[in-house]
């Protein structure tokens, strides 16, 4: 079965300073890993995707996260965080043959001006 | 912009009462939806799984008989929570599975719409 863990409920960065919500993730098979960051009373936003290639995935809003096979792990990163970034985000996985997402639990961003 | 969309966003309903949702693709033509559940502070939990033409496929726990699922169309999903009941009160999502751009299947979420049962 699969599964994904966001290991942290919150995490406070200082505006300006670098950011990473950490991911991993447990699937049969190769993975499809996504990030969807959720603002207050709104519906989900895609951020980026890894399906295949590159291990390092850019996507919206200066967003980027790093596929590492060896440690099952997603992580998010953004070289400089905003006030705006404040929102919750989770990751998501679906194996290839899957018709569904599973969802990790988010993580609730603070950024702090 | 957009490319699913959900109506009503907000709906305040008396107990007993039966309340539709509304889930379009806008531009592409959706082959699978999904509606999904958010309580707060939680993560998304999936409720169904729906095939254009075909019934529902809905996850354990999750009663048939109370939320009502149509996918009448590649481009209309809808749920409707029948006889709903304060326990209902929760951020319903739906998402829609299509070609859109380059032929690639995507997946896209609307932007949900919030129940609250009195």
């Amino acid at each position: 079965a699969q599964s994904v863990a966001q290991p942290e409920d919150q995490v406070n960065v200082a505006e300006g300073n670098p950011l990473t919500v950490k991911c991993t993730y447990s699937v049969s098979g190769n993975p499809y890993l996504f990030w969807y960051v959720q603002y207050p009373n709104r519906g989900l936003q895609f951020l980026l995707k890894y399906i295949t290639g590159d291990n390092l995935v850019k996507g919206s809003y200066g967003f980027e996260a790093e596929f590492n096979k060896s440690q099952t792990s997603f992580h998010l990163k953004k070289p400089s965080a905003l006030v705006s970034d404040s929102a919750l985000y989770f990751c998501a996985v679906r194996d290839w043959e899957g018709q569904n997402f599973v969802f990790g639990p988010g993580t609730r961003l603070s950024v702090l001006p | 912009g957009a490319v699913v969309s959900q109506h009503p966003s907000w709906v305040i309903c008396k107990s007993g009462t039966s309340v539709k949702i509304e889930c379009r693709s806008l531009d592409f033509q959706a082959t699978t939806m999904f509606w999904y559940r958010q309580f707060p502070k939680q993560s998304l939990m999936l409720m169904a799984t729906s095939n254009e033409g075909s019934k529902a496929t809905y996850e354990q726990g999750v009663e048939k008989d109370k939320f009502l699922i149509n996918h009448a169309s590649l481009t209309l999903s809808t749920l409707t929570v029948t006889s709903a009941h304060p326990e209902d009160s929760s951020f319903y999502i739906c998402s829609a599975r299509g070609t859109r751009l380059a032929g690639v299947e995507t997946q896209y979420f609307g932007p949900g719409t919030r129940l609250l049962v009195l």
